[in-house]
């Protein structure tokens, strides 16, 4: 059983504030993760994808992963009304000539009020 | 990132009826996949559809209720079978990426069972 979990929230910061999403997998071999973001009514949209131990900055993101304590996570600093979606955790086994499934969280709701 | 589009967008169909979802993609791609997303929840995959290939069921869901169709590289079709109401949800398709590192979705098919 490969399992992905998530705390659901929902998770509430004022804005400019530092959203912390966290997410920890069952499967030691999990290769690829990554975080996705879903506006309500909308699909999911890839917002960052980590693959090796450390931190990975994109802009207002940061993706930690910690492969020894199987978690990863998401930083959004400076945080924007605009932010305000479901965040899904998504990790896969392999890394390679194919991806193949990806294994999902629930979602961690977040909310950035004015 | 691949572009992709699903028809229909939403539908609301009668108990015992089929429909069938397209998704159809701007590029080759090797594997397809569709995905369920029921009110509130996070995404359970249906099946993995790779072209020339018979479509790789989830445990869960079966080819008679979920029959699916790869005819090409660019393009599948999901069919939901004798509907019930339980099977009200959106529906997504999703893509590798051309390096195979990440997975694109489609803009959903919302359906509505009555």
């Amino acid at each position: 059983q490969k399992e992905v979990e998530q705390n659901s929230g929902p998770l509430s910061v004022p804005e400019g504030a530092i959203a912390s999403l966290n997410c920890t997998y069952s499967d030691r071999g999990s290769q690829s993760f990554f975080w996705y973001r879903q506006y309500s009514g909308k699909s999911p949209e890839l917002i960052m994808s980590i693959y090796s131990n450390g931190d990975k900055e994109d802009g207002r993101f940061t993706a930690q992963l910690n492969k020894a304590s199987q978690y990863v996570s998401l930083l959004i600093r400076d945080s924007q009304p605009s932010d305000s979606a479901t965040y899904l955790c998504a990790v896969n086994l392999s890394r390679g000539s194919t991806l193949g499934r990806l294994y999902f969280g629930r979602g961690t709701q977040l909310t950035v009020w004015p | 990132s691949a572009v992709i589009s699903q028809k229909p967008s939403r539908d609301i169909c009668q108990r015992g009826t089929s429909l069938t979802i397209q998704c159809q993609v701007d590029s080759q791609v090797t594997m397809m996949f569709w995905y369920r997303q029921q009110p509130g929840q996070s995404l359970t995959l249906i099946a993995t559809a790779n072209q020339g290939s018979e479509a790789t069921y989830e445990s869960g869901f079966v080819i008679d209720k979920f029959p699916i169709s790869r005819p090409n590289l660019t393009f599948s079709t999901l069919t939901v079978s004798n509907m019930s109401p339980e099977d009200s949800s959106i529906y997504l398709c999703s893509v590798e990426s051309a390096l195979a590192d990440t997975q694109y979705f489609g803009p959903g098919t919302r359906l509505t069972v009555l």
